[in-house]
């Protein structure tokens, strides 16, 4: 299956600093998304990407298709930031699964 | 309140013991999916259906076995053939297979 790679594994910001997180990926894309899991577990969704660029309040996503990374972007960051940020890319033959990447740990403390 | 739900929110597996993991979702979605996740580590896909009466092993089916009888719900049930159980458990939906999947809370599963 396609390889998805995150990076930092780990990230300690200040409150209302910014960051920026990669995901890159070995094979073409039909499908990008970004999660949030928070401290409970429960993953939510932030961006449906496979190309292009989205924002949605604080944060925003780009997907560089051709170069297989993407980027997420968390401005003025908050404590309710903190959690793990997954990436997970399908790619368009094989078995279509969506494989995850091993995430970034990020901390905001005030 | 359109979503997914997942039961029990802990289980504990005594050795030899199969238990049945509960997925449902309203939100009328086709496809479904069971994750697992290991502590530190991204979730792995364990099964996955597409429509009512089919599904497909994932990368890690081994140990696990599950159907899909109605298309609100895809309950996973880990067998005593699965040797490390202890893990939580993702259950997720989508329109199809190529778009957004939207995920349950998870179940704990803890090996006594």
């Amino acid at each position: 299956g396609i390889q998805v790679e995150q990076s930092p594994p780990d990230l300690i910001l200040q409150e209302g600093a910014n960051s920026t997180l990669r995901c890159n990926f070995s094979d073409s894309v039909n499908n990008l998304q970004w999660f949030h899991q928070n401290p409970w577990g429960q993953l939510i969704n932030l961006f449906y990407i496979p190309s292009g660029t989205k924002q949605n309040g604080r944060l925003s996503a780009t997907t560089v298709a051709t170069e297989r990374y993407s980027l997420l972007y968390i401005s003025s960051s908050q404590t309710t930031d903190s959690g793990v940020y997954f990436c997970a890319a399908q790619t368009r033959t094989g078995a279509n699964n969506l494989f995850f990447g091993t995430g970034t740990r990020l901390t905001v403390i005030p | 309140d359109g979503g997914i739900t997942q039961s029990p929110k802990y289980l504990f597996r005594k050795e030899g013991q199969n238990v049945t993991l509960s997925c449902e979702q309203n939100l009328n979605h086709d496809a479904m999916y069971w994750y697992r996740q290991d502590p530190g580590q991204g979730l792995r896909l364990i099964y996955y259906s597409q429509i009512v009466n089919d599904f497909q092993k994932g990368d890690i089916a081994e140990g696990y076995s599950v159907s899909r009888e109605k298309k609100e719900s895809f309950p996973l049930t880990v067998t005593s053939a699965q040797k490390n159980p202890t893990a939580f458990y993702l259950c997720a939906s989508s329109r199809d297979r190529r778009e957004t999947q939207y995920f349950g809370p998870g179940t704990r599963l803890l090996v006594l």
